[in-house]
């Protein structure tokens, strides 16, 4: 069984900053992907990024980079230079790579971006 | 292109009605999965389907749930005499065929369900 867990159930952040979102994650898969999701007021789940559990170098896509430390078995959100558009909860999540694509969520971090 | 489409967005049923959530996966996609978010909780998965067939329902309850993928149309999810409890956002997800690696799971803009 997978867990997921995010200890930050709210970051604030002013505009223009950056800001780490924690997760850390229990599998005893030896392969696995890990994901970052927003889910902004409006509800819809959006893709951020993904890291794969062999890839050496840690995801980046734009402002979004993936701080991925396998043997702590964490897989921190870093957003630099925040936007108001980033207010939103962020979801992590992961699936393992045998199997069925399941994904296990953990319950969120509201994030604030004031001006 | 059209992305997975949900309907309705927004459901509001008496308690011990029925409610069917619907699902059109992308254009080509033949897996789909259904999960369920309660407030203030992340996503929890129920059941994953593909064309005609259930893969996997280890997350779905045992009673009043159920769901479908028929060969034609969209999959269904249908949750009989509906409880308070059963308020929640449901989302489905779709991937292509062979998918291997959970990134190319696309998610609908889900379903709010209200339970009065």
């Amino acid at each position: 069984a997978q867990k997921i867990t995010q200890t930050q159930p709210g970051m604030f952040v002013q505009e223009k900053e950056a800001v780490t979102l924690d997760c850390t994650y229990d599998t005893s898969d030896q392969s696995y992907g890990l994901f970052w999701y927003k889910q902004p007021s409006s509800g819809e789940m959006i893709f951020l990024i993904y890291q794969g559990s062999y890839d050496e170098q840690n995801a980046t896509e734009g402002r979004y980079s993936l701080n991925f430390q396998k043997a702590r078995k964490s897989a921190n959100l870093v957003i630099s230079a925040s936007q108001l558009g980033d207010s939103a909860m962020y979801f992590c999540a992961m699936r393992p790579n045998s199997g069925y694509s399941t994904l296990t969520f953990g319950k969120g971090t509201m994030l604030l971006v004031s001006p | 292109n059209a992305g997975v489409m949900q309907n309705p967005r927004h459901l509001v049923r008496r308690r011990g009605q029925e409610a069917r959530l619907r699902c059109s996966p992308m254009k080509g996609h033949s897996h789909v999965y259904w999960y369920r978010q309660l407030p203030e909780e992340g996503l929890k998965f129920m059941v994953y389907l593909q064309k005609e067939n259930i893969i996997d329902e280890s997350g779905m309850p045992k009673e009043r749930f159920s769901a479908e993928f028929p060969k034609e149309g969209p999959s269904i999810l249908r949750i009989q005499q509906v409880v308070r409890g059963d308020s929640a956002a449901y989302f489905c997800a779709s991937s292509p065929p062979g998918a291997g690696q959970g990134y190319e799971q696309y998610f609908g803009p889900g379903t709010r369900l209200t339970v009065t």
